[in-house]
């Protein structure tokens, strides 16, 4: 198993400019989340994901849409990149079950925003 | 609402000496207790685990934690520290109420090991 595996590692952008984080995982996980980690501030929920089609938001929201067609992907979209969304990025997933049950967190995107 | 408290940002400690992490909390009930460890570069790895039963949890890694109820806290220990233990660790708590697996994490305690 590839566990959950993010992609890309690095990013540079623009203000303005939009794009994808993709995360992606292989164990069969129904729960799926997106962090920010700022520092100072620990990890903060951004967007998380019960299953297939069903999303709901987090802590930190706004800026960020996401979507959940399969099972395996769940990717962040960035719509209109701003520097307070310099950050780096963490995907997790975790079986049904509740918070008992171990989140699996993939290796970061770390984003910059210029 | 609940809140988790890791009132040290940075420790250093000598490779070899003991190490505690401090880790508080606030939520109506017992929450679900957890440790990660993020090393340099790396995502977040689970350390230990606590939701009920013996108050002392044994993780990876020779680390430990004790939930104490009556100070609402979580703290971390390790008897001996080694080089590789150098990372930042993070505490984060989950709601009993919650059917998924919504964290709520601390901000964290960097680590620092010199020789």
């Amino acid at each position: 198993n590839a566990g959950v595996t993010q992609t890309p590692k690095f990013q540079v952008l623009k203000t303005g400019q939009s794009m994808t984080l993709q995360c992606a995982q292989d164990m069969n996980h129904e729960y799926m989340s997106w962090y920010r980690q700022d520092p100072g501030m620990g990890l903060r929920l951004i967007h998380y994901s019960v299953g297939a089609g069903i999303t709901d938001q987090g802590e930190v929201p706004n800026g960020y849409n996401v979507s959940r067609s399969t099972t395996e992907d769940f990717p962040l979209r960035l719509l209109s990149a701003a520097p307070s969304q310099t950050s780096v990025y963490f995907c997790a997933s975790g079986p049904r079950g509740g918070p008992a049950e171990t989140q699996y967190f993939g290796p970061g995107t770390r984003l910059l925003v210029l | 609402a609940q809140s988790v408290t890791q009132p040290d940002i940075h420790i250093t400690v000598s490779e070899g000496a003991s190490l505690e992490l401090r880790c508080n909390y606030s939520y109506g009930a017992t929450p679900y207790l957890f440790w990660y460890v993020q090393s340099p570069g790396q995502g977040l790895q689970l350390l230990l685990k606590y939701f009920s039963g013996d108050t002392l949890v044994q993780g990876i890694k020779g680390f430990e934690a004790e939930f104490k109820r009556s100070q609402s806290s979580f703290n971390l220990r390790k008897p001996s520290v080694h080089w590789s233990d150098a990372a930042e660790y993070f505490c984060a708590v989950g709601q009993t109420t919650d059917s998924w697996g919504k964290l709520q994490f601390g901000a964290g305690t960097q680590v620092v090991v010199t020789p």
